[in-house]
């Protein structure tokens, strides 16, 4: 069974930072893993898509990165600012669990100015 | 264009009571799914459809729980019975398929918070 793990579970950094999030999932048999933020009391909106044939996505101030070999896969933010404060989830869709995202508890970040 | 929308918002209900959550997804997205989110936690996956068809319902917690999109866009889960521990986050998403493998994007609704009392 596909389990997902991210570390830190939260984190606060000054305004200005860079920072890194981790996710590590245990079946590398992915089709594509996907980033995802989620703001108190609202839905999750798509960061990053990254594909399992790919090494990296990049969007504005956000990169994220995939060794499917190894099961990781981090998210990049520069120069964080206090709007960049929210969850971040890092999900997976497994080659043998259908069409179904596989999530893991996330990353709560707090950006103070 | 429109997201994924999902109504109610907010649905508080007695233990016992039925309750029914809809999802309208983006036009034209083949794919739907539903997700329960409890508090602190990442979403869990509870069922799938691609059109009107119900490819996946191994999420489901329990039989009280039922989801149907006859027309293949409009979906509705349904609880029947519910009980304090479905209190949750419902969230729905939607997105394209190609050739029957998962490579686009899910885009998510807002979600319906569920309290039974």
């Amino acid at each position: 069974k596909q389990e997902v793990t991210q570390i830190p579970a939260a984190l606060s950094v000054p305004e200005g930072e860079n920072l890194v999030l981790n996710c590590s999932f245990t079946d590398s048999a992915i089709y594509n893993l996907q980033w995802f933020r989620q703001d108190p009391g609202k839905g999750l909106t798509s960061l990053l898509l990254i594909q399992s044939s790919q090494r990296e996505q990049t969007s504005g101030r956000l990169n994220a990165s995939l060794d499917k070999s190894s099961g990781r896969s981090t998210l990049y933010i520069a120069a964080s600012q206090p709007g960049d404060s929210a969850t971040y989830l890092c999900a997976v869709v497994g080659e043998t669990s259908g069409s179904r995202l596989t999530f893991g508890e996330g990353t709560q970040l707090t950006v103070n100015p | 264009g429109a997201g994924v929308s999902q109504s109610p918002r907010y649905k508080v209900a007695k233990r016992g009571q039925d309750v029914a959550l809809r999802c309208d997804p983006i036009s034209g997205h083949v794919s739907l799914f539903w997700y329960q989110q409890a508090l602190g936690q990442g979403p869990e996956f509870l069922t799938y459809f691609q059109n009107e068809a119900q490819l996946d319902k191994s999420g489901l917690p329990s039989d009280r729980f039922f989801a149907e999109r006859p027309e293949g866009s409009v979906s509705t889960l349904k609880i029947q019975r519910t009980q304090q521990e479905d209190s949750a986050v419902y969230l729905c998403a939607s997105s394209l398929v190609a050739g029957g493998i998962p490579v686009y994007e899910q885009y998510f609704g807002p979600g319906t918070r569920l309290t039974v009392t």
